[in-house]
C-alpha cells in the first residue's frame, strides 16, 4: 500500500529555532509538493519539484524558509528561524509528474507545527 | 462522513461565456471552503477561500458563493479566456482538519 510518509507527525518548538520536516514521496512518483494549510488561509501551495528540481517556490517566504530535495525518495522543508506565525499543518504531496495532464496528487498525513 | 460532489465533471464553453461551476458537501457543518485551480502538471493554487460566516467571496472575474444550509458553494467565473482552462477543485475540512476534496471540474475554455 502505497503512501507518501511525513516526519514528525507533531513539533512543538520555541520561536526562533530551526525546524525540518521530511517528506517521502511514493516511489516511481516524481513530482513532490509542499503545502499549508492553517483554518484562515486554508491549503497554501509553497513549493513544487519535479525530478528533483525546484520549479516553483513563489509560495515560500523566501527568508526563512527553503526546500530541497537531496534525492529522489527525500523532500525536506526547513524554517530558520521559526516564528509564531509559521504555526501550521505543513503537507506533502506527490504524483507521477505528467505535464500534459492534471492527475491526482497523493497526500501525506502532514507535519502539525506550532511555534511557541 | 462528509462527502463532496462537483458536476459537471467537465465543460466545455466558447470564450467570453459566463459560467457556473457547482460543487456539494454533505455535512452543513463545515468551518470553510476552498477552492482551487489545477493545471497539468502542476500544484494546486488556491482562487478563494469563504469562511463560515460568509456568503460569498470575488477576487478579479472570480465569484464563489456558499450556502451552508443546503450544502452547496458555485464558482462563478465572468467572461471566461483560454487561459482560464484547468480543473477546478473545491474542497472542506473535515473535523480532524484533513481536507476533502471533489472530485474536479475540467473546464476548457476554446477561443
Amino acid at each position: 500500500d502505497a503512501r507518501v510518509t511525513q516526519t514528525p507527525r507533531h513539533k512543538v518548538t520555541e520561536m526562533g529555532q530551526e525546524v525540518t520536516m521530511r517528506c517521502q514521496p511514493i516511489l516511481g512518483h516524481n513530482t513532490v509538493f509542499w503545502y499549508r494549510q492553517t483554518m484562515m488561509q486554508g491549503l497554501e501551495l509553497l513549493a513544487y519539484f519535479r525530478n528533483r528540481a525546484p520549479l516553483d517556490d513563489s509560495g515560500m517566504p523566501k527568508d526563512r524558509f527553503s526546500a530541497e530535495m537531496p534525492d529522489a525518495t527525500l523532500a525536506t522543508l526547513k524554517i530558520q528561524p521559526s516564528e509564531p506565525r509559521d504555526s501550521a499543518v505543513y503537507f506533502c504531496a506527490s504524483g507521477l509528474g505528467r505535464d500534459a495532464e492534471t492527475e491526482t496528487q497523493y497526500f501525506g498525513p502532514g507535519t502539525r507545527l506550532l511555534v511557541l | 462522513k462528509q462527502e463532496v460532489t462537483q458536476i459537471p465533471a467537465a465543460l466545455s464553453v466558447p470564450e467570453g461565456e459566463n459560467l457556473v461551476l457547482n460543487c456539494s458537501f454533505t455535512d452543513s457543518a463545515i468551518y470553510n471552503l476552498q477552492w482551487f485551480r489545477q493545471d497539468p502538471g502542476k500544484g494546486l493554487t488556491s482562487l478563494l477561500l469563504i469562511q463560515s460566516s460568509q456568503r460569498e467571496q470575488t477576487s478579479g472575474r472570480l465569484n464563489a458563493s456558499l450556502d451552508k444550509s443546503s450544502g452547496r458553494s458555485t464558482l462563478y467565473i465572468a467572461a471566461s479566456q483560454p487561459g482560464d482552462s484547468a480543473t477546478y477543485l473545491c474542497a472542506v475540512p473535515s473535523n480532524t482538519g484533513k481536507l476533502i476534496f471533489g472530485q474536479g471540474t475540467t473546464l476548457q475554455v476554446k477561443p
